[in-house]
């Protein structure tokens, strides 16, 4: 069974940093990985899509990798801003555009 | 382009009552995923429809069901709800093997 786990859960940096949320998977026999943000209550907004022929995707302050053989994809953020905060979701794709994912990442900027 | 659109956004029921949801996928895209949300469990996929046919489901008990019209609308049913079904349900369209895009969910409350 395919499972996603997400390090850490909660992350408070103050504004300007630079940050890393982590993202492993047990089955490397991956389609894509896609990571998202959630704000409180809302729907999910798609931030990158890494097809698994890719090693990274890169959109504004964000870059996300992938490397498959140790399992495991980061997003990287740059600059961070108050506006970050939300919770980042990864989410790994087992085919059939079937999503799997982790718990996510609760991100505080503080100003 | 409009985005995925779903509806109602709020809905409130009593136990054993049934429930239909309602989701609007990106036009053109053939492919609609349906999760739920809970603060315990997470996001997890319930089933996946492309042209008409459910190609991948979840592990979720009968009462659980879907459909997807010729227009690649679809709707999910949840019958006898429980308590435990109080959730955020998020519908995703997608073209295949692509970025999932996801609406803005049903806030859905058992009593």
């Amino acid at each position: 069974k395919q499972e996603v786990t997400q390090i850490p859960a909660a992350l408070s940096v103050p504004e300007g940093e630079n940050l890393v949320l982590n993202c492993s998977f047990t089955d490397s026999a991956i389609y894509n990985l896609q990571w998202f943000r959630q704000d409180p209550g809302k729907g999910l907004t798609s931030l990158l899509l890494i097809q698994s022929s890719q090693r990274e995707q890169t959109s504004g302050r964000l870059n996300a990798s992938l490397d498959k053989s140790s399992g495991r994809s980061t997003l990287y953020i740059a600059a961070s801003q108050p506006g970050d905060s939300a919770t980042y979701l990864c989410a790994h794709d087992q085919g059939a555009q079937k999503l799997v994912f982790g718990q996510g990442t609760r991100l505080t900027i503080n100003p | 382009k409009a985005g995925v659109t779903q509806t109602p956004r709020y809905l409130i029921k009593t136990r054993g009552q049934q429930v239909t949801l309602s989701c609007s996928p990106i036009s053109g895209h053939r492919s609609v995923s349906w999760y739920q949300q809970t603060p315990g469990q997470g996001l997890q996929f319930l089933f996946e429809y492309f042209s008409e046919t459910q190609r991948n489901k979840g592990n979720f008990p009968g009462r659980f069901s879907g459909r997807q019209f010729s227009n690649s609308r679809s709707e999910m049913n949840v019958s006898t709800l429980e308590l435990g079904d109080s959730a955020l349900y998020l519908c995703a369209s997608s073209s295949p093997g692509n970025e999932q895009y996801f609406g803005p969910g049903t806030r859905l409350t058992v009593t």
